[in-house]
């Protein structure tokens, strides 16, 4: 089946430590997208990437990083730097800019 | 500037319509759509609309979109207990980063 996989589902970062978050898609699209999301709000955007090797900043990219070496595969990692990282964090993708997006189930990302 | 809001709450009996409203600032929206969060899980998508239209329906959903007063809504007919869930609006923008901009979701309340 077709589909975005994130993984791990549950993922706990010590002080100090970066934690890197998987991205796969083999739904063949070029855009993929990092999102998080705290309790009872919306979605936030961290990062977009709209084609390979290419990558741009959302509203909340402080704290994190990406890359996109590969069309299917999109790993978010957050740093240090993030002071407050615990949310719920989801990867989307789509064929283009300004087409639907498809997500998949979400990392829960907590503080030991 | 952006801002997509939606009412936080709504409590419909089984069997009801369910009416979730959304309304949004930018007028540059090009699609505006719906989707569905259960707890713990991803964003499935359930339907969308482009701002060129006024409805659109499919199956049990019906959309509508009032773009002078930038108002959409989602009308669930037959409401059932499996649609309990989080329900966000969002919206892509013409110019710009054509990345989506999600309301905070409205909790939709199923009762048998």
């Amino acid at each position: 089946d077709g589909g975005i996989t994130q993984s791990p589902k549950y993922l706990f970062r010590k002080e100090g430590q970066n934690v890197t978050l998987s991205c796969e898609q083999n739904l063949n699209h070029d855009a993929m997208y990092w999102y998080r999301q705290d309790p009872g709000q919306g979605l936030r955007l961290i990062y977009y990437s709209q084609i390979v090797n290419d990558f741009q900043k959302g509203d909340i990219a402080e704290g994190y990083s990406v890359s996109r070496e590969k069309k299917e595969s999109f790993p978010l990692t957050v740093t240090s730097a993030q002071k407050n990282p615990t949310a719920f964090y989801l990867c989307a993708s789509s064929m283009g800019e300004g087409q639907p997006q498809h997500f998949g189930d979400g990392t829960r990302l907590s503080i030991l | 500037g952006e801002d997509v809001e939606q009412s936080l709450f709504l409590s419909v009996r089984e069997g009801d319509s369910s009416v979730i409203n959304c309304t949004y600032t930018d007028s540059s929206s090009t699609y505006l759509y719906w989707y569905k969060q259960e707890p713990g899980a991803g964003l499935q998508l359930l339907t969308y609309i482009f701002s060129n239209m006024d409805m659109k329906q499919d199956q049990r959903l019906t959309v509508l979109l009032n773009k002078k007063d930038k108002h959409l809504s989602l009308r669930i007919a037959d409401t059932q207990t499996g649609d309990s869930a989080i329900y966000f609006c969002a919206e892509i923008l013409d110019t710009g980063r054509r990345a989506l901009t999600f309301g905070s979701g409205t909790r939709l309340q199923v009762q048998p």
